[in-house]
């Protein structure tokens, strides 16, 4: 089925260990997006791409690394994780970044740092 | 940069009323996109509405509108007839220069 897969979707952690994040579409999407979700916060764009090669910050990028090799994958890296990042990983992609085309959403990753 | 707010976190309903959730936005993009997303107790994004910039009238989809109100910059979702299933996390959210802003949420309560 066509659509965004997140990789893994529940994970434990232990402050100062590192991880990465897979998100992959098959739809050949263009955009890309990293997101977390906090009680009261709502979704907070963390980094996205707006094509194979390219990243760009978002509205909370510390702490955070990405990486778009491939137009398929979006990878999120978190290098020292830290309790203040446990949190609701969602990962979002569109065909250009206008919601004329859609956004598909996968169904996120739950992250617990302890 | 574009920002998007919602000011009610919690609205209750009784069913088969209508309920409006309110949305606010402020972007210096001329050409912008609004939406809401549904997210109920499983925490999947559930697509509602699109309301472009440029669009003359306010979008429709079922029971749910947007209530398009550019000079006021609000992007309001109207819900008529409540049903129990539309109990959920609601977003606000917007489209802006390829980046896609979301709004704090609004928790809506349908009651029997």
């Amino acid at each position: 089925n066509a659509g965004v897969t997140q990789t893994p979707k529940f994970r434990v952690l232990k402050t100062g260990q590192s991880m990465t994040l897979l998100c992959a579409q098959d739809m050949n999407h263009e955009y890309m997006y990293w997101y977390r979700q906090d009680p009261g916060m709502g979704l907070r764009l963390i980094h996205y791409s707006v094509g194979e090669g390219t990243t760009a910050k978002g509205e909370v990028p510390d702490g955070y690394n990405v990486s778009r090799l491939k137009k398929q994958n979006f990878l999120l890296g978190l290098e020292s994780a830290a309790p203040s990042q446990t949190s609701v990983y969602f990962c979002a992609s569109s065909y250009a970044g206008d919601f004329g085309y859609g956004y598909t959403f996968g169904s996120g990753t739950r992250l617990t740092v302890v | 940069a574009q920002k998007i707010t919602q000011t009610q976190p919690g609205m209750f309903v009784q069913e088969k009323e209508a309920v409006t959730l309110d949305c606010t936005y402020d972007t210096s993009d001329p050409s912008y996109g609004l939406f809401w997303y549904k997210q109920p107790s499983s925490g999947e994004m559930i697509f509602l509405i699109y309301q472009g910039s440029y669009d003359q009238q306010n979008a429709t989809e079922g029971r749910y509108s947007l209530n398009f109100q550019k000079a006021r910059k609000s992007a309001n979702l109207v819900i008529s007839a409540s049903q129990l299933g539309d109990s959920a996390m609601y977003f606000c959210g917007g489209t802006s220069y390829g980046k896609l802003t979301f709004g704090q949420g609004t928790i809506l309560t349908v009651h029997p």
